[in-house]
């Protein structure tokens, strides 16, 4: 049984282009975390899906973040016209349930850098 | 609402010595609370939780934590020190109700041998 799957690990993207960060839930889990990680800080809350539906994405940047987890497939962080400031870890967790908040398990992150 | 501080960013002990992680929060509500562990390149692994049970809570790798309310604190302790303990934690809280966890800066421990 995998764990959360998330690719790619690393990436590298030059101001204003797109950046799409792909993570698939553990078997069996429907609800999907997005948490980012600046240097030396903790990670901070994004955006929380379950499939076809944002539930809280009050974690967003209001401009060039969204976030999507279709039927089928994994979920998409996609950041637009990055900038420098767009550089860190973005972490994936998923959990089996809408308490499963308490049992998140978490990807091994995708490291962003913005040249 | 809700905060979390986790006292020195970088703590080191010798190998076999006490470790000692504080981490101290605010929350309007009894909250959750949570360590987790994160080895270098790697994803956070959950060492241990507290879900409003037993105060004192035992996690993996011979971890454990003490919810004491009166301190608003849930400090990370391990008896003795080994070499593969060398990693960042992070303390992390959510409230009831909440969606997600709010965490912590971060304290990363160094092991001395």
């Amino acid at each position: 049984n995998a764990g959360v799957m998330q690719n790619p690990r690393h990436l590298v993207r030059r101001r204003g282009q797109e950046a799409r960060l792909r993570c698939s839930p553990m078997k069996g889990h429907s609800h999907v975390y997005w948490y980012r990680q600046l240097p030396e800080e903790g990670l901070k809350f994004m955006v929380y899906l379950q499939k076809e539906n944002i539930i809280d994405e009050s974690g967003m940047p209001k401009e060039r973040f969204s976030a999507e987890f279709p039927k089928e497939g994994p979920s998409i962080l996609r950041i637009q016209q990055v900038v420098r400031g767009d550089s860190a870890a973005y972490f994936c967790a998923s959990s089996p349930s809408v308490s499963g908040a308490n049992v998140l398990t978490f990807g091994a992150g995708s490291r962003l850098t913005v040249l | 609402a809700q905060s979390v501080t986790q006292l020195g960013s970088h703590v080191s002990v010798s190998e076999g010595a006490l470790v000692l992680l504080r981490c101290n929060y605010s929350s309007s509500v009894p909250p959750y609370l949570f360590w987790y562990v994160q080895y270098p390149n790697q994803g956070l692994q959950l060492l241990l939780k507290y879900t409003s049970a037993a105060t004192l809570v035992k996690g993996i790798n011979g971890f454990e934590a003490e919810f004491k309310k009166s301190e608003t604190s849930f400090h990370l302790t391990k008896p003795s020190a080994h070499m593969s303990d060398a990693a960042e934690y992070f303390c992390a809280v959510r409230e009831t109700g909440a969606n997600n966890l709010f965490f912590g800066t971060g304290t990363r421990l160094t092991v001395i041998p």
